[in-house]
């Protein structure tokens, strides 16, 4: 069973910051959250992962509570192409990943 | 990060035969993995390839449908045996490159597989 909760889809405005939100209140302390995207029938690409700092790449922002039952997964200014499947995963170690089923983010223009 | 191909990116079969597909890296990876996404659904984990020896299948998922070969680092293959219309999914090729604690998984660009 997945250990997260996603909504099942959203929309974003071109340009604007598209926040995607995932519950992972039963998260152990060793487990990491990491977040992949999938567009339309690709395979998944890794996007971010994170334990309990925030974190930034050059694709995205994450934002872990500090509680780490929750995180935030931020694309800061959304474009077309970012129109993808979201998945986000906890993982502890190198165990297997296992996907859910995802939100499906729209970036609306 | 890798560099990871898939072959063939996509086929039309036909049931009761079988098709292999291919997975080659453009650096040694320490794990492979194969997936499955059948429509409209997420992934599933097949199996772990593992170098020289008989791959690792999860639950429901068995070496005589679904045989695996990994003879290198860079390398791996997937068979799907006496394919049924059911078989119909996306097949995804993904490697770690070490065994560090955290490492990332990588995916292929997958195999999209119809059989009729």
């Amino acid at each position: 069973d997945a250990k997260t909760t996603q909504p099942t889809s959203m929309d974003c405005a071109e340009g604007r910051a598209a926040n995607l939100p995932c519950n992972h209140s039963t998260i152990s302390g060793n487990e990491y959250v990491y977040w992949y995207r999938q567009i339309h029938s690709q395979g998944p690409q890794y996007i971010i992962h994170g334990l309990k700092n925030n974190e930034t790449n050059e694709m995205a922002s994450l934002i872990i509570t500090e509680d780490r039952k929750s995180s935030t997964l931020i694309l800061p200014h959304a474009t077309l192409r970012d129109t993808a499947v979201y998945y986000c995963i906890v993982r502890f170690g190198n165990e297997k990943l296992t996907f859910g089923t995802g939100t499906r983010l729209t970036i609306i223009p | 990060s890798a560099v990871i191909s898939q072959k063939p990116s996509r086929d039309i079969c036909q049931r009761g035969t079988s098709l292999t597909i291919q997975c080659q890296v453009d650096s040694q990876v320490t794990m492979m993995f194969w997936y499955r996404q059948q429509p409209g659904q997420s992934l599933t984990l097949i199996a772990t390839a593992n170098q020289g020896s008989e791959a690792t299948y999860e639950s429901g998922f068995v070496i005589d449908k679904f045989p695996i070969s990994r003879p290198n680092l860079t390398f791996s293959t997937l068979t799907v045996s006496n394919m049924s219309p059911e078989d119909s999914s996306i097949y995804l090729c993904s490697v770690e490159m070490t065994r560090n604690f955290p490492d990332t998984q990588y995916f292929g660009p997958g195999t999209r597989l119809t059989v009729l």
